[in-house]
């Protein structure tokens, strides 16, 4: 299983960009990263899934250097609606199964006025 | 369409009762998992399936069964509750691409269950 390490907290205020990192050292090769975006007393939702370089979509980008052992999701001009905790998830799914898929442990990200 | 529905919301156990939770999802995908969350320590799988009538064991599968007789469900049993069940427990599914994978996993509203 990869061994994956988030912040635990960040802070950041409305309107600026965020870039919330996370480490994969023993990512493997045909493990994909994804991020999840949860609020209070709801399931996890999906935000943004990568293999390498650079992703974006309507919400966030990202960042996967060439080593893959770290990733970076940039999510631009955060509004307070964007607190919430922020997922790192790093594995392979596909028909051969899913046990190796590893959630971190999670960046509760705060943002103020 | 309801996504994922999670049954029942909340519930609270005495050590050694058993119980079911039941996942449904009306997407039909092929994929569906059970995650558990505590407090620091993110979500951990727990057992999933590739498909009806298949189910694997994930990273903390002990103390759990699991079974998929229908595409559109995916139950969880714990037969024999302990203390260290207490948990958020969440259940996902998810779509396989054609020659591909995906790790874009729709989670349910997940169940509150404490063990006494």
């Amino acid at each position: 299983l990869a061994k994956i390490t988030q912040p635990i907290s960040m802070d950041s205020y409305e309107g600026q960009e965020v870039n919330i990192t996370c480490s994969h050292n023993n990512i493997a090769t045909n493990d994909y990263i994804t991020w999840y975006q949860q609020f209070p007393s709801q399931g996890p939702r999906f935000i943004i899934q990568g293999y390498k370089t650079k992703v974006t979509n309507e919400v966030a980008s990202l960042f996967i250097p060439a080593d893959r052992k770290s990733s970076t999701l940039s999510l631009p001009r955060v509004s307070l609606s964007d607190t919430a905790v922020y997922y790192c998830l790093v594995g392979e799914r596909s028909g051969g199964g899913a046990d190796g898929l590893t959630f971190g442990k999670g960046t509760h990200l705060i943002i103020q006025p | 369409n309801a996504g994922v529905t999670q049954t029942p919301k909340f519930r609270v156990l005495k050590t050694g009762q058993s119980m079911t939770l039941l996942c449904a999802q009306d997407m039909n995908h092929e994929y569906m998992y059970w995650y558990r969350q505590d407090p620091g320590m993110g979500l951990r799988l727990i057992h999933y399936s590739v498909g009806e009538g298949t189910t694997a064991k994930g990273e903390v599968p002990d103390g759990y069964n699991v079974s998929r007789l229908k595409k559109q469900n995916f139950l969880l049993g714990l037969e024999s509750a302990a203390p260290s069940q207490t948990s958020v427990y969440f259940c996902a599914s998810s779509y396989l691409l054609a020659g591909g994978t995906s790790n874009e996993q729709y989670f349910g509203p997940g169940t509150r269950l404490t063990v006494t």
